[in-house]
């Protein structure tokens, strides 16, 4: 398994201000993943966050809206910003693992839950 | 197009009750299919995890079966408590892909009632 953390798991914000999520992982992993997932919906994948390289987006996200930062192989930063009202969401930080029975298997963080007013 | 389907997309139950929940997928081939339970405001959690070639896979009350010929999975959720209110997302993996193209479905809405 692996263990994930996320700062803040919360927060109010207001639009055009940004706000920098942190995620920590328990031990080394290649890539991390950045997931959106808005009221009512299920997860979109925002992007893929690789060390020591840009990180890749999904279609309709942009790095201008949403930099991410990958310093070490267990941490990295989503920033949203110019916040809107539309921003509002959960935002989930992903690592992939091969399981005991050598599965690979996506483990989330706790998440962190943003509304902008 | 790759594509997963739950179903129903909410259900309600009595507690100690039974429940099954369905996951149609068109995805193929693929590599895995994951049953994740996520509460509400937080991170999904893996449940089960089945390669293409397993039928079944247990994890305490909840059973997923997988029915590659159909392309079908379903959750089952024994004797239901409480604490299994929350969303159930069926996750299937597509075959030499990387983890950036996993297939969410957009889950079922379990409510549990005393």
């Amino acid at each position: 398994s692996a263990v994930i953390s996320q700062k803040p798991s919360r927060d109010i914000c207001q639009r055009g201000t940004s706000l920098t999520i942190q995620c920590q992982v328990d031990s080394q992993v290649t890539m991390m993943f950045w997931y959106r997932q808005q009221p009512g919906q299920s997860l979109t994948l925002i992007a893929t966050a690789n060390q020591g390289s840009e990180a890749t987006y999904e279609s309709g996200f942009v790095i201008d809206k949403f930099p991410i930062s990958r310093p070490n192989l267990t941490f990295s930063t989503l920033t949203v910003s110019n916040m809107s009202p539309e921003d509002s969401s959960i935002y989930l930080c992903s690592v992939e693992r091969t399981s005991g029975m050598g599965t690979d298997t996506q483990y989330f963080g706790p998440g962190t839950r943003l509304t902008v007013l | 197009k790759n594509q997963v389907e739950q179903s129903p997309q909410s259900l309600i139950i009595l507690e100690g009750k039974n429940c099954t929940l369905q996951c149609n997928y068109t995805v193929s081939p693929f590599s895995n299919l994951r049953w994740y339970k996520q509460d509400t405001g937080r991170g999904p959690v893996s449940l089960t995890i089945m390669t293409f070639s397993e039928n079944t896979k247990s994890n305490g009350r909840y059973t997923a079966t997988l029915d590659a010929d159909t392309k079908q999975s379903s959750l089952h959720i024994t004797a239901s408590q409480l604490s299994d209110s929350a969303s159930y997302i069926c996750v299937v993996s597509p075959a030499y892909s990387s983890a950036s193209k996993i297939i969410f479905g957009s889950g079922t809405r379990l409510s549990i009632r005393p």
